[in-house]
């Protein structure tokens, strides 16, 4: 079946870095487009990132952007997402999800089960 | 950027009642409209797509409607495993946003 499996995340201080990764399976991966989506705990979601199938074309939410790089490795089915300079406020659980592209309304579906950072010092 | 604000925030209902929920966009997003369901613990859920279109395996029960700035997801009779949050995203542009949520809770 398709799943989605996050990992990576943990403790880290402010200004430090983390590399989460997702593990892709079930699927077609390399012609998926990708997100990553965040949820402080107990808090609404934020989309974080977007990354095309081909990893040509990459977007980012501007509370991310020059600190966070989205990529992939198609060979191996991995969605990765590289966090620095990191700052108390981008403590949450970190999902992954794949972009449907059989209607032209481009909903994520299936979402993983998250993976949590936590920053603090 | 596009914002989606969902109403109410909370609301409290019996198992049978009939439930509307609504998402309203800052500007038309034609029926690029997605609802998601989470439950407690639990990653999101895709329910409906394209506004009103039923994803795979979602009970009839669920109903969603509109065009361009004001959607409504129904659920027709309220089932005990229905209490959870309810979020809107659109998908018309990037960011993707997404509504604040409206959480479901048992009357």
């Amino acid at each position: 079946q398709v799943q989605l499996v996050e990992s990576g995340g943990g403790v880290v201080q402010p200004g430090g870095s983390l590399r989460l990764s997702c593990a892709a399976s079930g699927f077609t991966f390399s012609n998926s487009p990708m997100h990553w989506v965040r949820q402080v705990p107990g808090k609404g979601l934020e989309w974080v990132a977007f990354i095309r199938y081909d990893g040509s074309s990459k977007f980012y939410a501007d509370s991310v952007k020059g600190r966070f790089t989205v990529s992939r490795d198609n060979s191996k089915s991995m969605l990765y997402l590289q966090m620095s300079s990191l700052r108390v406020e981008d403590t949450a659980l970190y999902y992954c999800a794949q972009e449907r592209t059989d209607t032209r309304h481009l909903p994520f579906d299936p979402w993983g089960q998250g993976t949590l950072v936590t920053v603090s010092s | 950027d596009i914002q989606m604000t969902q109403s109410p925030s909370s609301l409290s209902a019996s198992v049978g009642d009939r439930v509307t929920l609504t998402c309203r966009a800052s500007q038309t997003i034609s029926s690029y409209l997605n609802w998601y369901q989470q439950k407690p613990g639990k990653a999101p859920t895709l329910l409906i797509y394209g506004a009103s279109t039923l994803h795979s395996g979602v009970p009839s029960r669920f109903s969603g409607s509109g065009s361009g700035t004001d959607f409504t997801l129904t659920i027709s009779s309220l089932q005990p495993e229905d209490f959870a949050t309810y979020y809107c995203q659109q998908s018309h542009s990037t960011p993707r946003t997404f509504g604040q949520g409206t959480k479901v809770e048992i009357k």
